[in-house]
């Protein structure tokens, strides 16, 4: 199975900050990627799609790139209500698989 | 837009069979255009994809838990099920039904989750 490995797996900013989490791949996805946010005691939440599209009625402050095996998540000008755990998931070969989170915490 | 709640025991017994519902709305299992599916979290980790039923009917699981997994659908309720057999204090997990849209293949919509503890 592809496994995804995120970075860093715990990051504490403060608001307005410009954030960057990364997912690799253990192999080529294309751009069969997916960003999902889940905030304590909730369900996860999709964010972007397929790399780089956002979903619907999400905040344009998020935004995600790359193919292959490099992704990003960036959150600019982060707020305070961004303070959650983000999980990438690839969809490229079953079984699907997610990274092991990036947990944001808001100084 | 896809609205999805699980339901079920919240506490199983070891060595027997987990069985969780998720109910569908806005949406229609027996209609194209999603896979309907199960995903687990482990207490403080992270996600875990179960498997997925198709409205055809077809299935996929999850290789790591394959031989105790199956994935079913009642059209008439608009739903589908999870069982899994001869449970295990690991199978202890907050579990979540989610849809799959079937061009994107990402989970566009989630159940609230439902925490079931295995324990005697």
């Amino acid at each position: 199975e592809i496994v995804l490995t995120q970075s860093p797996d715990f990051q504490s900013v403060t608001p307005k900050e410009k954030v960057t989490i990364t997912c690799r791949a253990s192999q080529s996805i294309g751009s069969s990627l997916h960003w999902y946010q889940q905030k304590p005691d909730q369900s996860p939440k999709l964010l972007i799609k397929y790399a780089s599209q956002s979903f619907s009625g999400v905040p344009s402050r998020f935004s995600g790139s790359g193919s292959g095996t490099d992704f990003t998540l960036t959150i600019n000008s982060l707020e305070a209500e961004d303070a959650a755990t983000y999980y990438c998931h690839q969809s490229s070969t079953l079984p699907y698989t997610f990274g092991q989170g990036t947990k944001l915490e808001i100084k | 837009q896809v609205q999805l709640q699980e339901s079920g025991p919240g506490l199983v017994k070891p060595s027997q069979t987990l069985s969780l519902t998720c109910t569908v709305s806005g949406g229609s299992i027996s209609s194209g255009g999603y896979y309907w599916s199960w995903i687990r979290q482990h207490p403080g980790k992270g996600l875990e994809w179960i498997g997925y039923i198709y409205y055809s009917g077809s299935t996929y699981y999850n290789p790591s838990l394959k031989s105790r997994v199956t994935i079913s659908g009642d059209t008439s309720k608009n739903q589908f099920s999870l069982k899994l057999s001869s449970v295990t204090a690991a199978d202890t997990a907050v579990y979540y039904c989610a849809s799959v849209d079937y061009g994107d293949y990402d989970f566009d919509y989630w159940g609230q989750g439902t925490l079931v503890t295995v324990s005697s």
